[in-house]
């Protein structure tokens, strides 16, 4: 069973900051997921990572699969990145499709 | 651009009463997913569907639970008998296939399931 970890739980931090969180999980994976959550409930695929590094606008994501370390980095920071992110992780067993594990979240919030 | 929908957005039940949570997968898509999440916790993996077989299902997925697609559009989550625990947002994803499985799950908005 894999477990997924976050950190910070919460962050709170002000507009045009260089924001970064992290995940962690216990056991090698398939891939790597970054969610975004916002206040009414809606989850949105932002990356997926099996190695290396993704970047979409200000969003980049990194995954180091011997440390089974990701991270999260938002450049320039807005309120409207104020949600929760979310890790998950995928354990592909062969079995065709591919449950993922989800850690608890990351509120962040972003001040003008 | 294509996205998952579920329906209703908010269901409010009995406990002990039947419910059908309704999911239409993108269309080209064929790994089908259910999640939920009792507020203020974590999103936990429920069930997987695959070829019109459940492909994979965690411990929550006990018999009250079953997950049908019943015609080629519909992916459909019934829960037997309600119970106050079952209370949650139900999330429906879908997958499409590709090289090695490593696929991008879509999320539909979520069922916000109420049992009183």
């Amino acid at each position: 069973k894999n477990e997924v970890e976050q950190s910070p739980q919460n962050l709170t931090a002000q507009e045009g900051e260089f924001i970064t969180i992290n995940c962690s999980y216990s056991v090698g994976i398939s891939a790597l997921h970054w969610l975004q959550q916002h206040p009414g409930g809606g989850i949105v695929s932002l990356f997926m990572l099996s190695s290396g590094k993704k970047k979409h606008g200000r969003l980049i994501a990194t995954i180091n699969i011997q440390e089974k370390h990701s991270s999260l980095h938002i450049t320039a920071s807005h309120p409207r990145d104020s949600a929760v992110y979310i890790c998950a992780v995928g354990l592909y067993s062969g079995g065709g499709a591919d449950g993922l594990t989800f850690g608890k979240g990351t509120h962040l919030i972003i001040q003008p | 651009e294509p996205e998952v929908t579920q329906t209703p957005s908010h269901q409010v039940t009995q406990m002990g009463q039947e419910v059908i949570l309704r999911c239409v997968p993108i269309s080209n898509h064929l790994y089908f997913y259910w999640y939920r999440q009792i507020l203020g916790q974590k999103v936990e993996f429920l069930v997987s569907f695959y070829n019109n077989e459940i492909s994979e299902k965690s411990e929550i997925f006990d018999d009250q639970f079953s997950v049908e697609r019943p015609d080629g559009s519909n992916f459909t989550l019934k829960i037997r008998s309600t119970k106050l625990e079952d209370s949650a947002m139900y999330f429906c994803a879908s997958s499409e296939i590709a090289s090695g499985r490593r696929n991008i799950q879509y999320f539909g908005a979520g069922t916000r399931l109420s049992v009183l």
